[in-house]
């Protein structure tokens, strides 16, 4: 059974960092890309970012391109997301999602959704 | 790729037929994906490619369309069926996710 347990959120000033991880099991980590999504209180949903699962492909929203970094480590079948001059608007849950095929950054969608880290940006 | 739900919010009762549309701003072929989302949980993936209903998924779910408009059908609605849905375009980079429409007990 696929499990993915976010990790690292908590309460950050504007203008500071962050660094969440998702640690992956019951699958083959290093077959599948990866993203996260984030939901703001009582909002839609957003993605975020998505790395291949060779790291060789990257992608990010506009909204946070430039400010927040994915990095993958297959060894340890984990996934990270730093993020840096957070802003109030990044606050949320952040969720760490699995693509469905494996070798497919193109057109799969999530079949496996961690239970989000929540983030919330504050003074 | 902008996507636009419609309605954003609907009542109904056991047993109806719900339509929900989701219109996408430019031709994404037929790369489309339904979720839905209950209070509290992680989002479900339902449907992908238009209409290839994701193992597991009841049957009275069902999904249409391709180019610029899509269509997520619950033929039967049920009690568990209460629940916000999106959907996902996967034709392109940023992906994008439309408002969301939510269902609620008439």
């Amino acid at each position: 059974e696929v499990h993915l347990v976010e990790s690292g959120g908590g309460l950050v000033q504007p203008g500071r960092s962050l660094r969440i991880s998702c640690a992956a099991s019951g699958f083959t980590f290093d077959d599948y890309a990866m993203h996260w999504v984030r939901q703001a209180p009582g909002k839609g949903l957003e993605w975020v970012s998505g790395i291949s699962w060779n790291s060789i492909i990257i992608e990010y929203a506009d909204s946070v391109k430039g400010r927040f970094t994915v990095s993958r480590d297959n060894a340890k079948k984990s996934l990270y997301l730093q993020m840096n001059s957070l802003r109030p608007e990044d606050t949320g849950l952040y969720y760490c999602v699995k693509a469905i095929h494996e070798f497919d950054w193109l057109l799969a969608p999530y079949d496996s959704w961690g239970q989000g880290t929540p983030v919330t940006v504050s003074s | 790729i902008q996507l636009t739900q419609s309605p954003s919010f609907l009542s109904a009762s056991v047993g109806d037929r719900v339509t929900i549309t989701c219109r996408a701003s430019q031709d994404i072929r037929s790369y489309l994906a339904w979720y839905q989302q209950k209070p509290g949980k992680a989002p479900k993936f339902l449907i992908y490619a238009a209409f290839t209903l994701q193992s597991g998924v009841p049957s009275r779910f069902s999904g249409s369309g391709s180019g610029t408009e899509f269509t997520l059908t619950i033929s039967s609605l049920q009690p568990e069926d209460f629940a916000t849905y999106y959907c996902q375009q996967l034709n392109s980079y940023p992906r994008t996710f439309g408002q969301g429409t939510t269902v609620e007990i008439k």
